[in-house]
């Protein structure tokens, strides 16, 4: 089936600086992946949409500026937190809609990130 | 606005039993509705999709009913087993496979 990497799963950065969260599609092109965030024992929250070759659609109340998302290829999108504060802390998940598929949708494992 | 409501609290069964999950939502007409399985640190698995002119849908142990008219899914488990225990998603979509919008999910507990 389809296979969503996303890397790191696990990161530890200092206020104020910037992290890089990679998501990869192993076996299928995706012109559009998600970004969701996740906060302990809640559910996902979709931050943008982001498609392949164009600008990112940012949710509403989502800084573009703070969540930058790059989607320079058919299997790899990345999201970096600039600036990142610990209330950037949480957990982020990345999907690939994968068009083959019945249900479109392959996540990734998610990234837990802890600013310090 | 859109809201999707699960029931917040955890679900506590025993094994052998069947789980019964609620999905309800409210200012939404979704073209399909998908289940998830999410475990601790991970990320969602994807169960079953439902879509708006189907009642319900099975796949082994898991089955799967849409009330567009109650705007209400259940999800059901049967012989639950302790592998079980996790965070249930719903998930509700429009057409085109455009963005998913989430339930707030339910933790089921199967205990042995």
């Amino acid at each position: 089936g389809a296979v969503v990497s996303q890397h790191p799963s696990r990161v530890i950065c200092k206020s104020g600086t910037s992290v890089k969260i990679e998501c990869r599609s192993l076996d299928f092109q995706a012109t559009t992946m998600f970004w969701y965030r996740q906060f302990p024992k809640k559910s996902l929250m979709l931050m943008a949409t982001s498609n392949e070759g164009s600008k990112a659609t940012y949710e509403q109340g989502v800084e573009k500026d703070k969540f930058l998302i790059n989607h320079a290829s058919l299997t790899l999108s990345t999201l970096t937190v600039t600036s990142a504060h610990p209330e950037d802390s949480s957990f982020y998940i990345c999907s690939a809609r994968d068009e083959g598929a019945l249900y479109g949708y392959t996540f990734g494992s998610g990234t837990r990130l802890t600013v310090v | 606005s859109q809201k999707i409501e699960q029931n917040s609290e955890a679900l506590n069964i025993q094994e052998g039993k069947t789980a019964t999950l609620t999905c309800n939502y409210t200012n939404y007409s979704p073209a399909y509705l998908q289940w998830y399985r999410q475990d601790p640190g991970r990320g969602p698995v994807f169960l079953l999709l439902i879509r708006e002119n189907e009642k319900e849908k099975r796949k082994e142990r898991l089955k799967v009913t849409f009330d567009t008219t109650l705007k209400q899914s259940l999800f059901h488990i049967t012989a639950s087993q302790p592998a079980d225990s996790a965070t249930y998603l719903c998930a509700l979509g429009n057409t085109g496979f455009q963005k998913l919008v989430f339930g707030t999910g339910t933790r089921l507990l199967v205990s042995p």
